[in-house]
């Protein structure tokens, strides 16, 4: 599978922009970059997904290189409640049926929110 | 509507007993996975179900671990003769279906598992 490298941790203040970026470089043309969250005491959470284009939902947006070789996740005005691990996870459609559907979780970012 | 929930949320056992850990997935979710996390490790990847069969075990720890799916729905997982290294919070997610990397994992609490 193709890694992804994410900082160890981030700070960031409440109510500003985060963007937490992501390298990528062995991606393949069919992986899917995906964004989790795990916040204190809990199991992950989907943040947003995307292939080749930026993609926005309600909890963030996704800015994806034009050469698939790094995405950046946005928070565009951080909370206290977005203090969390976010990792960046590759996922390959040709693995269909197999263990590799499992997501592969590496370290992810620690994003520290100052009040 | 309600989430993957994980029954019990803490189980603390001796070493060498048996322990079994279920997971009720979001209805309608035809694909069940189960990871682990340890103190100080990262989530790992234990295997999946789509529907009630489990294509690939081998991400499975050791031949002590076992899971099952009955009905498409509730999945346990078994741990025979637990050892102190299995101590972990073991996490289920669902997914509407498997094998579609669009598709986004729905988790659950966790059942933090400690063997003394």
């Amino acid at each position: 599978d193709a890694k992804t490298t994410q900082p160890n941790s981030m700070e960031s203040n409440e109510e500003e922009p985060v963007h937490l970026p992501c390298n990528h470089s062995t991606i393949s043309g069919t992986d899917y970059i995906h964004w989790y969250r795990q916040l204190p005491s809990q199991g992950p959470e989907y943040v947003i997904h995307g292939l080749t284009s930026n993609v926005n939902n309600r909890m963030a947006s996704l800015a994806i290189a034009e050469d698939r070789k790094s995405s950046t996740l946005i928070l565009h005005r951080a909370t206290l409640r977005d203090a969390a691990v976010y990792y960046c996870i590759l996922r390959d459609p040709r693995y269909r049926g197999g263990g590799a559907d499992g997501l592969t979780f590496g370290k992810g970012t620690h994003l520290i929110i100052q009040p | 509507g309600a989430g993957v929930s994980q029954s019990p949320s803490n189980k603390v056992t001796e070493k060498g007993k048996d322990v079994e850990l279920r997971c009720d997935p979001i209805s309608g979710h035809t694909a069940l996975y189960w990871y682990r996390q340890s103190l100080g490790q990262g989530l790992e990847f234990l295997i999946y179900f789509q529907g009630n069969s489990a294509p690939d075990k081998s991400g499975l720890p050791s031949d002590r671990f076992s899971a099952e799916r009955t009905g498409g729905s509730v999945s346990t997982l078994t741990i025979q003769r637990t050892q102190q290294e299995d101590s972990a919070v073991y996490l289920c997610a669902s997914s509407l279906t498997a094998g579609t990397p669009r598709n986004e994992q729905f988790f659950g609490p966790g059942t933090r598992l400690t063997v003394l």
